[in-house]
Formats: C-alpha cells, structure tokens, sequence
C-alpha cells in the first residue's frame, strides 16, 4: 500500500479565511512533507517533519502554519492568505534517511479569492 | 547553478521509438535519485529509483546513474501515447531528508 491522502481534493478560500489541508499515510513512515506547486514549475518543498517534529522550514511565510499530530497524520493551516497562494498543495511520505522513495498524495488544488 | 538541471523540452517521438530523459546535478554528494512522472492537473508519481552507479531496469523503463559525471538519465522504451507527460528528476542532497526537484521535461510520444 503506497497510497498518502489529502482533503479536500479542491479548496476555495477567501483572504480572510482560515482553513486546513489533511494528510495521512499509513504506510508507516515517519517523514512527512509538504510542497507547493504552481502551475508548469516543479514541486517546491515548504516542510519537512521526521518523527513528529519539523525538521524543515524553507523559510515559509507565518501564514502557513504546519503541526503533525501523530506519525499517520499531517496537517497545513492556512491564515490570511493571498492570491498568490493560489496552488497545488502536495503532501508526501517517506521513510526516514537516505535511499528512501518517497509518494505522493493526489494533492489539494486551493485558490485563493 | 540550479541543483537539479533538466532540459524543459518538449520532447518529442513517436510511438515505439526510445524517449531519452536526462538530467544533471550539483551535490556531489547527492544520494539517491529518483524520476516521477506527472500528468497534467495531477500530483507526481514515482517510477524510478537509484541509488548505485550503472543502470537500473524495471519493464519498459531504465535509469542510469553516473556519480562522476554528476548525470542522472532515464530511457523509456516502446514509448506509447499514455507516456505524454512530464517527466521530474528528483534528489535527495547530502544533508537533509527533502527532495530537490529539477524543472521537468516534457515528453509527447505520437502516434
């Protein structure tokens, strides 16, 4: 079983708005990821959390604010976002460490109103 | 210098012909390598990994690893339409559990 969800699927949010994206795995790994991704640009990382705890921050704006609440399940809050951050949003896993593959979720496409 | 260098393409060939993919890097110590393919409005797919120097093959797909040349390549063979897509090479830095991805090559097999 390779298989990472994320919901929603889509999210439609206004500037003022709070909300979340989900994540889960239960394929047993404990790092956790999430990337950006704008239209015909690659994946760019934002977090990385190994063994519960965030290990990366790629200098990410405060208004995304990650928390992984156990090994199985990662979250993203969003607060007072901008057009800008009009995106696809890909969570992945992988086993921790070197020469580990890591998989995708179907990724949450948000725009930002 | 970018971390990861792909050539954008698109490349181009037709259906049952090889489809060369390539792609460079900058960390020497880079560990371990991978190709995703991704369609259009969908998220990455992982379909190669590598690890060691030399070639590695799964059906119709070969990567192929050079650590001096710092030079990553994948080769599809019989190339079908369903291939279309774009093509992500991925590595895993000396430090750090992340993944730096190049740009992407777009691949379109004609039939």
């Amino acid at each position: 079983d390779t298989e990472v969800t994320q919901t929603p699927k889509h999210l439609v949010m206004g500037m003022t708005n709070k909300k979340s994206l989900k994540c889960e795995q239960h394929m047993g790994h404990r790092a956790m990821y999430w990337y950006k991704q704008k239209a015909k640009k690659p994946p760019e990382l934002m977090f990385v959390y190994s063994y519960e705890k965030l290990s990366i921050n790629e200098s990410v704006p405060s208004r995304f604010s990650p928390e992984c609440p156990n090994s199985s399940l990662l979250n993203l809050h969003l607060h007072a976002l901008q057009p800008e951050d009009s995106a696809l949003y890909l969570c992945a896993s992988s086993q921790v460490g070197q020469n580990t593959e890591a998989f995708f979720g179907q990724g949450t496409r948000l725009t930002v109103v | 210098q970018k971390e990861v260098e792909q050539n954008s393409g698109p490349l181009s060939v037709p259906e049952g012909a090889i489809a060369s993919l390539n792609c460079t890097y900058s960390d020497r110590g880079s560990q371990s390598f991978f190709w995703y393919r991704q369609y259009s409005g969908k998220s990455p797919e992982l379909i190669m990994s590598i690890y060691s120097n030399g070639d590695k093959e799964d059906g119709r797909f070969t990567a192929q690893l050079n650590k001096a040349s710092q030079y990553v390549s994948l080769l599809i063979r019989d190339s079908q339409p369903s291939d279309s897509a774009t093509y992500l090479c991925a590595v895993t830095p000396r430090y750090g559990n992340k993944l730096v991805f190049g740009a992407g090559t777009i691949l379109r097999v004609k039939s």
